[in-house]
């Protein structure tokens, strides 16, 4: 089984700054992570994946997440946020059933 | 548009009726999913199809509800005697899965159930 936690319901950052959302995770077996991201009146959009590989995985719009297996870490990354990343973002994990985390709302401020 | 639809979009009911929702997944996808999301939270699982095979029925899934994906294809979900408690948003998602991979899953738009 696998779970996923988001320690921060909220992150705001200034545009051109830096963002990271943070992600940990708890497996029985090899970890299968995503991140998706939730905009107002839409269905959630698949931004990245860590299966196997690389530790530092690049996604979609600029994201990418970091996986930490001694830290049980999958952060997510943008190294400089914009104001339409502003939405709703959530930490899966898991195999057929995702098991989400709470979510973590970010605020770009311009 | 060649992604995951979902209709009604949006659905109030009183207590007790009965409703349906309908998901169309991506069209090669072989592999569906429905989930249920409250305020606040993150999305549920509730229930998994592999063609038109029900795999998997999470315990949130109760009597009152259930699922079909007759061929393969499109799927329904069906609520019973909603209660209020039932009110959410309820996602379906689909995926590409080969052998004992499942492929990253594409959710639709949600149907947002209100019980009154």
């Amino acid at each position: 089984a696998q779970s996923v936690a988001q320690p921060e319901d909220q992150v705001n950052v200034a545009e051109g700054n830096p963002l990271t959302v943070k992600c940990t995770y708890s497996v029985s077996g090899n970890p299968y992570l995503f991140w998706y991201v939730q905009y107002p009146n839409r269905g959630l959009q698949f931004l990245l994946k860590y299966i196997t590989g690389d530790n530092l995985v690049k996604g979609s719009y600029g994201f990418e997440a970091e996986f930490n297996k001694s830290q049980t870490s999958f952060h997510l990354k943008k190294p400089s946020a914009l104001v339409s990343d502003s939405a709703l973002y959530f930490c899966a994990g898991g195999d057929y059933k995702l098991s989400f985390g709470a979510g973590t709302t970010v605020t770009v401020r311009a | 548009d060649t992604g995951v639809s979902q209709d009604p979009r949006h659905k109030i009911t009183k207590r007790g009726q009965n409703v349906t929702f309908r998901c169309d997944p991506i069209s090669e996808h072989n592999r569906l999913y429905w989930y249920r999301q409250t305020l606040g939270q993150g999305p549920e699982f509730l229930t998994y199809f592999q063609n038109e095979a029900q795999l998997e029925k999470s315990r949130l899934l109760s009597d009152r509800f259930s699922a079909e994906r007759p061929k393969g294809s499109f799927s329904t979900l069906e609520i019973q005697r909603t209660e209020q408690g039932d009110s959410a948003m309820y996602l379906c998602a689909s995926s590409l899965g080969l052998g004992g991979l499942f492929g990253e899953q594409f959710f639709g738009p949600g149907t947002r159930l209100t019980v009154l």
